[in-house]
């Protein structure tokens, strides 16, 4: 069974450039997150949906980040225009429901370089 | 504002022996407490936890103690392994059943052979 997939893997822009991450949960899951890893400040939540709605993006950092998960099997997240500071590991995850802290399955990241 | 701290960046231990990974928080209103394990190139999983209504737990190899009063947990690893090599973070969560998990900043363990 394919677990959460994140693409591209590996992303390199020029500062003032849209990008895009795209990230497919697990079937039949109805939770998707998504987190921002950095070195200073760890893993932190973004955004999250349950069954395509957004629940809370208190985690956002700025306007200049949005996400969309249009239906159940796809999710983008859009940094746009991207500053060097987004330079991070960015992680979906999805669980079978809300509340399911101990079930949250992660893809493999996207990993963002802004220059 | 770091509500969850992993102030150790990194970790040795020599296979065999015991590791201990902490971890303390600031938020008393957490009330369950999660370890996920992460390997270069691959996404977080989740390893074990403990609700703040417990101070052990143990899977395995793999026991967490929480200190409620000093507001601290810690993950023992024993026996270690050379598989066990890899980056733990700490997580918490306000209410379990809330999806707002809290993260560290993580440790890198390695095991030496």
């Amino acid at each position: 069974d394919a677990g959460v997939i994140q693409s591209p893997r590996h992303e390199v822009t020029e500062m003032g450039q849209e990008v895009t991450l795209r990230c497919k949960p697990i079937s039949g899951h109805n939770s998707l997150f998504w987190y921002r890893q950095t070195m200073m400040r760890g893993l932190e939540l973004l955004i999250y949906f349950n069954n395509n709605v957004p629940i809370d993006d208190s985690g956002m950092p700025e306007d200049r980040f949005s996400a969309k998960m249009p239906n159940a099997s796809f999710s983008t997240l859009k940094i746009q225009p991207s500053e060097p500071r987004d330079s991070a590991v960015y992680f979906c995850a999805s669980s079978l429901r809300l509340g399911a802290v101990d079930t949250q399955y992660f893809g493999p990241g996207t990993r963002l370089t802004v220059l | 504002d770091q509500q969850v701290k992993q102030n150790s960046p990194s970790l040795s231990v020599q296979e065999g022996r015991i590791s201990i990974l902490n971890c303390d928080y600031t938020n008393s209103m957490f009330d369950y407490f999660l370890w996920y394990k992460k390997y270069p190139a691959e996404g977080p999983t989740f390893l074990i936890s403990i609700s703040s209504i417990k101070d052990k737990n143990e899977d395995g190899r793999f026991t967490v103690f929480l200190n409620k009063s000093a507001k601290h947990l810690s993950l023992h690893i024993v026996p270690s392994q050379p598989g066990d090599s890899a980056v733990y973070f700490c997580a918490a969560v306000v209410n379990f059943g809330n999806e707002k998990l809290t993260f560290g900043t993580g440790t890198r363990l390695t095991i030496i052979p």
